[in-house]
């Protein structure tokens, strides 16, 4: 099966601070990828969409100058945040579209766990 | 409407019993279907994929597709303690993927 790797696996920052998430498809080539979050015991909740080489396309409410999104590659795609906040700490979740027999289905990363004090 | 609906549970079943999940969806031109398990704490797994009507088996997993109706479900045969998780149902319709909340299982030995 296809695999989607994440870095960190968990987080702890200052408030304040900068956080990068890392996203990468490790078998195959992902021409889009995909952010949630999810708080404790409640749905994920869709962030963000990226195609590689092109804007991420952000769903309504996300701050996009807070959640940085970059897709430099067919495998890799990050996720940063900007002068986290308490109220960020989440579990920040990737996961991959790929091409040819992976160009229907979303596989997902293990997750970040973010926690900002 | 939603795309996906989901009961969101919870589902409790004995130990060795059936469980059923449902979902129904919206949009009549969705292509593909998949079932999702999420543990608590952990990110979603893939575990069932079905793109035309009917049955389709894997180990104790069963998915059932019906498009005329516009539902989708999935059968869990012999259940087991570690079949307790939230269940996600997705659709891509050919451009966009959909969730739906999820069902909470819990298998009661």
């Amino acid at each position: 099966g296809a695999v989607v790797s994440q870095h960190p696996s968990r987080v702890i920052c200052k408030s304040g601070t900068s956080v990068k998430i890392e996203c990468r498809s490790l078998d195959f080539q992902a021409t889009t990828m995909f952010w949630y979050r999810q708080f404790p015991k409640k749905s994920l909740m869709l962030m963000a969409t990226s195609n590689e080489g092109s804007k991420a396309t952000y769903e309504q409410g996300v701050e996009k100058d807070k959640f940085l999104i970059n897709h430099a590659s067919l495998t890799l795609s990050t996720l940063t945040v900007t002068s986290a906040h308490p109220e960020d700490s989440s579990f920040y979740i990737c996961s991959a579209q790929g091409q040819g027999a992976h160009q229907e289905t979303q596989y997902f990363g293990p997750g970040t766990r973010l926690l900002v004090l | 409407q939603k795309e996906v609906e989901q009961n969101s549970g919870p589902l409790s079943v004995p130990e060795g019993a059936i469980a059923s999940l449902n979902c129904t969806y919206s949009d009549r031109g969705s292509q593909s279907f998949f079932w999702y398990r999420q543990y608590s704490g952990k990110s979603p797994e893939l575990i069932m994929s079905i793109y035309s009507n009917g049955d389709k088996e894997d180990g104790r997993f069963t998915a059932q597709l019906n498009k005329a109706s516009q539902y989708v479900s999935l059968l869990i045969r012999d259940s087991q303690p570690s079949d307790s998780a939230t269940y996600l149902c997705a659709l891509f319709t050919g451009n966009q993927f959909y969730f739906g909340t999820g069902t909470s299982l819990t298998v009661i030995p």
